[in-house]
């Protein structure tokens, strides 16, 4: 599958601070996702960007998907400890013959300091 | 009440054994997938099936086999060839290109987590 790049691995903010993640490419995709897996938990799908520049917004949760479709990120505005997780991003590959596969970022750990 | 369950929550591997992990889905899906995840490694592929009696290996695959006699289920078998199981095991969901839509959202199980004795 495609390679993605994400980072950082962690990241500890006191609450109330802005969060962001990345995510780096270095072929061109043709969608991105997130998901946020929360300590003990499964992950759970937040958004899938596909148009270049795209913007999605979700409350305090802003998606940008990078204009030559190569990157994107997530922030979050003025965290809270309900925000604690690992955000992952995701890019699928079709590899023909009706195989699809999603391939996962090593995702960033957030911690949220009360 | 539809979704994706995993059985056990927890299991314990003896070396030399062979152990089965279960995933049931009820969403009607036609894709499946079984990830492993490690600390700080994120997931990583072991095993899809995009429709019933079909499969593909996917990044990690040595050491685990599938099968995929009916639709709803996706069991994984974590064999003896495979040295370092202790992980976090997750299977998934999708809609699945079969179905004629790009649905490409996965739907993730409970997990199991496999410990090796």
């Amino acid at each position: 599958g495609q390679q993605v790049m994400q980072i950082p691995q962690y990241q500890h903010v006191q609450e109330g601070e802005d969060f962001t993640t990345y995510c780096n490419s270095s072929t061109t995709l043709s969608n991105i996702q997130w998901y946020k897996q929360r300590p003990g938990g499964h992950p759970v799908f937040l958004i899938q960007l596909v148009k270049s520049g795209e913007v999605k917004k979700q409350k305090r949760l802003t998606f940008q998907f990078g204009e030559a479709k190569k990157n994107s990120s997530l922030h979050i505005t003025a965290t809270q400890t309900t925000d604690v997780g690992t955000y992952f991003c995701a890019v699928g590959t079709n590899s023909g013959a009706g195989s699809y596969q999603l391939t996962f970022g090593k995702g960033t750990k957030l911690s949220v300091i009360p | 009440d539809g979704g994706i369950t995993q059985s056990p929550k927890y299991l314990f591997r003896k070396e030399g054994q062979n152990v089965t992990l279960s995933c049931e889905q009820n969403l009607n899906h036609d894709a499946m997938y079984w990830y492993r995840q490690d600390p700080g490694q994120g997931l990583r592929l072991i095993y899809y099936s995009q429709i019933v009696n079909d499969f593909q290996k996917g990044d990690i695959a040595e050491g685990y086999s599938v099968s995929r006699e009916k639709k709803e289920s996706f069991p994984l078998t974590v064999t003896s060839a495979q040295k370092n199981p202790t992980a976090f095991y997750l299977c998934a969901s999708s809609i699945g290109w079969t179905s004629g839509a790009s649905q490409e959202t996965q739907y993730f199980g409970p997990g199991t987590r496999l410990l090796v004795l």
